[in-house]
This record gives structure tokens, sequence and C-alpha cells, in this order.
């Protein structure tokens, strides 16, 4: 068990411009989680996936926001058009489907748009 | 739906005495109670979980936290603080699906030596 890993940790990119993260959940984890976390707030749901099928998805998430799950294993968040309120920390989680089971988190990526 | 309120977003404690973090839930199942460790520029890490059974949970490095249902409290304690508990601490709810955590806003504990 490796955890939860995100790639990259920190990434500045320049208004406009389409970034990509990606996210590798613990191994036996069927559900793949989406958060974004701003300073001094807590983590904010944004999409949810069980195994391949995303099956939930905020409504307060821009259309320039999309998530993909291929094949039930590793995830990718894509923005495009970046804006600088997208300045944040994307957080992915994973856990099992038993009620009641945590959710184990990575350490995140740093989005800094400039 | 379910939600999270934590009372005060800064708590500052001297160390060695009693740590208390206040969480309050709103669900409308049985819910399911998470409080989540985070330190600066980290993900989060569980320190404990209620489900079902025993209303008293303890967790990692010495917290507990008790489910009252009558109050809808999930209050996290601690008897004696360390220096090393300095982290912002979040409560969370998860209802039957568990297709959601909803987060509070966070308490930011500060430990003064």
């Amino acid at each position: 068990d490796t955890g939860v890993s995100q790639d990259p940790r920190h990434k500045i990119t320049k208004r406009g411009q389409n970034v990509t993260f990606r996210c590798d959940p613990i191994s036996e984890h069927n559900r793949l989680y989406w958060y974004r976390q701003t300073l001094g707030q807590g983590p904010e749901f944004l999409t949810y996936f069980q195994n391949e099928a995303q099956l939930e998805k905020s409504r307060l998430l821009s259309d320039r926001f999309s998530a993909e799950r291929p094949k039930g294993s590793f995830s990718t968040l894509e923005i495009q058009r970046t804006e600088q309120g997208d300045s944040a920390m994307y957080l992915c989680a994973s856990s099992r489907l038993q009620r009641g089971t945590e959710a184990f988190f990575g350490q995140g990526t740093r989005l800094t748009v400039v | 739906a379910q939600s999270v309120t934590q009372l005060g977003s800064h708590v500052s404690v001297s160390e060695g005495a009693l740590v208390l973090l206040r969480c309050n839930y709103s669900s409308s199942v049985p819910p399911y109670l998470f409080w989540y460790v985070q330190y600066p520029n980290q993900g989060l890490q569980l320190l404990l979980k209620y489900t079902t059974g025993a209303t008293l949970v303890k967790g990692i490095n010495g917290f507990e936290a008790e489910f009252k249902k009558s109050e809808t409290s999930f209050h996290l304690t601690k008897p004696s603080a360390h220096m090393s508990d300095a982290a912002e601490y979040f409560c969370a709810v998860s209802g039957n699906t568990g297709n959601q955590f909803y987060f509070g806003t966070g308490t930011s504990l500060t430990v003064i030596p």
C-alpha cells in the first residue's frame, strides 16, 4: 500500500492555459474523489468515480473542468482556459466501497494561475 | 443532505492543556463521522472515525471523539496538547452511500509553549 499519489505537486501556469493533474489511487480502492481546497477553507467536493464511472459532479463545477478515470485505475483532472480563481490545492482521495469507510488523501497539487 | 459546522476557526492552547475542537453535523440519515488533520502543504490524514457501535472512539496521537446523537455533535479532544499537534483539523460526514465526504471549514490549532 503506497498511498494515494498525485502529480505534479506544484503547478504554475499562465491565465488561459490548460493544465492536467494526475492521481493514482490505492490499488484496491474502487472509489476516487477530487476535491478543491482554498486557503482557510475545508475541501470542496468536485467529482467522484466508482471504478471508471463518473457518478457525481458538483453543480458548482465549471464546464472548464473535466475528469476521467479510464479503466478504473488512475484519474486525471483537466482545467481548460485557467483563471486566477482556479488557484487552489487540488486533492485526490480514494476509498473502498464499504459503508463508513474513510477516504485516503494524496498530498495534493497546488495550482497557481498567474 | 449532510453538512458539518466547526465552531471556532482558531483555537490556541498551552502545551499540556486540554484540546477541545467542536464539530456539529446535520444529516438526514445515520451519519458516518470523521476527523482529519492537515499539516501545511500536505494532504489530509485520518485521526479517527465513527461508524456504529461505541460512541467514544479513539484515534491516533492520543485523540478521541464522542458521538452524541442527541446533540448532533462529534467533538474532538486530547487530554494534553503537544507542540506537534499544531495543525489544521477538519471534521467530515458521509452518508449511507459514501459517495461524498462533506467537510467543515476547519479549525487551526496553535499550541503555545
